[in-house]
């Protein structure tokens, strides 16, 4: 079965510091993955994704993300932490099994970042 | 571009009511899909239109439909409510082939 997992529940750093969200994932074929964010009541803000190519992807707000296929990993990072960074984060990965935009995700990380 | 809009924003219903929930996607996205994303957990699909007809399920029963219409817009329905329908309803807009969702705001279902 296709499926992403989030090892983490919550993620707490310091301002400035680096902070990484782990994701791993299985699935057939080459993996679409993506991650995003969630602010308290609202919906999913998309941050960035990986398709093919460089397995280093930037995205929004100093976001980025490392795929390592061999480990089956597209973790989320950002070199200093911002206090405005706190927030859900989910990683998701489209379903390789059928030809459409369905995306199944993570359970989400919780990033705390402190003052 | 007022990216993808849902309505209403917060719902309180009964037990065995039915509800309808509305979506319009994002200029240009001519694919819309549900999610339900209960306290807690990551977002579950539901469904996707594409050109007015239903192009993928999810593992939800079929008191769970939907609809969509020419102009892209979509509708959910849920039939006789449960508890556990409790959750955020959020939908996602897409255009074929780009592989990136844009999520609304959601609806938050309550059953009481």
């Amino acid at each position: 079965a296709q499926s992403v997992a989030q090892p983490e529940d919550q993620v707490n750093v310091a301002e400035g510091n680096p902070l990484t969200v782990k994701c791993t994932y299985s699935v057939s074929g080459n993996p679409y993955l993506f991650w995003y964010v969630q602010y308290p009541n609202r919906g999913l803000q998309f941050l960035l994704k990986y398709i093919t190519g460089d397995n280093l992807v930037k995205g929004s707000y100093g976001f980025e993300a490392e795929f390592n296929k061999s480990q089956t990993s597209f973790h989320l990072k950002k070199p200093s932490a911002l206090v405005s960074d706190s927030a859900l984060y989910f990683c998701a990965v489209r379903d390789s099994l059928y030809n459409t935009d369905k995306l199944i995700f993570g359970t989400g990380t919780r990033l705390q970042v402190f003052p | 571009d007022a990216g993808v809009t849902q309505s209403p924003t917060h719902l309180i219903k009964t037990r065995g009511q039915q509800v309808t929930l509305r979506c319009s996607p994002k200029s240009g996205h001519d694919t819309v899909s549900w999610y339900q994303q209960a306290l807690g957990q990551g977002p579950q699909f539901i469904f996707q239109y594409y050109e007015e007809e239903e192009r993928q399920r999810g593992n939800f029963p079929d008191r769970f439909s939907g609809h969509q219409f020419p102009n892209y817009s979509s509708e959910l329905n849920v039939n006789a409510l449960l508890l556990g329908d409790s959750a955020l309803y959020l939908c996602a807009s897409s255009a074929d082939s780009t592989y990136e969702q844009y999520f609304g705001p959601g609806t938050r279902l309550t059953v009481t």
